[in-house]
């Protein structure tokens, strides 16, 4: 079975500051592992994923992740935040049988 | 290319109505996903379909939820009759072959609310 635990609902950054959302995962075979954005009224939007190579993984608009194993982590990275990174950051996991399984989220609101 | 496309994007009900939500995915996407997205959570999985066929509806709440994905293109989530606990966004996804590491390609949602 698969499951992610983001850490903390909501994280407030000023503008320029470094992005960090926290993601642990638990799954019974290598897990392939994503983040995803939403911005408000829209659906989800892939930002990067992780499934096997290199464990630093670069997405879209300049965030990162990288897989560490022996943490069971995957953190979403970006050195400085901009007014447009204002949104909802789902980290997700999934495993064998097709199944995405979602975290609850983690709301960042950046700071003029 | 087109997206994911559903509708309608908002409803309004009463409880013990029914509803339905429309959802066409991205052309050669085989696999659909329902998800259910209650506020301020992340998404949960309602059924999954691979072309036609409902392969994942084990968090389907059959006695009131249905769905269908007729020739394995647009598909149909049902809820009838609705209660106040429906109230949620429900988002339709696809992937192009189903796999475990394809990106997922989600709609805008349907925003219900039921009073």
């Amino acid at each position: 079975a698969q499951s992610v635990t983001q850490l903390g609902s909501h994280v407030s950054v000023s503008e320029g500051a470094l992005v960090l959302l926290r993601c642990n995962y638990s799954s019974s075979v290598p897990p392939y592992l994503f983040w995803y954005v939403q911005y408000p009224n829209q659906g989800l939007q892939l930002l990067l994923k992780y499934t096997t190579g290199a464990t630093l993984v670069k997405g879209i608009n300049g965030f990162e992740a990288e897989f560490k194993k022996s943490e069971t982590s995957f953190h979403l990275t970006k050195p400085s935040a901009h007014m447009s990174d204002a949104a909802e950051y789902f980290c997700a996991v999934s495993g064998t049988g097709n199944q995405f399984y979602f975290g609850t989220g983690t709301s960042l609101t950046v700071i003029p | 290319e087109a997206g994911v496309v559903q509708s309608p994007r908002y409803k309004i009900i009463e409880k013990k109505q029914p509803v339905a939500f429309w959802c066409n995915p991205i052309s050669g996407h085989n696999t659909l996903y329902w998800y259910r997205q209650n506020l301020g959570q992340g998404p949960e999985l309602l059924i999954r379909y691979e072309n036609e066929e409902a392969v994942d509806d084990s968090q389907l709440p059959k006695d009131r939820f249905s769905a269908e994905r007729l020739k394995g293109v647009d598909s149909t989530l049902k809820i009838q009759p609705a209660e106040l606990g429906d109230s949620a966004v429900y988002l339709c996804a696809s992937s192009l072959d189903g796999d475990s590491y394809g990106e997922l390609f989600f709609g805008e949602g349907s925003r219900l609310t039921v009073l």
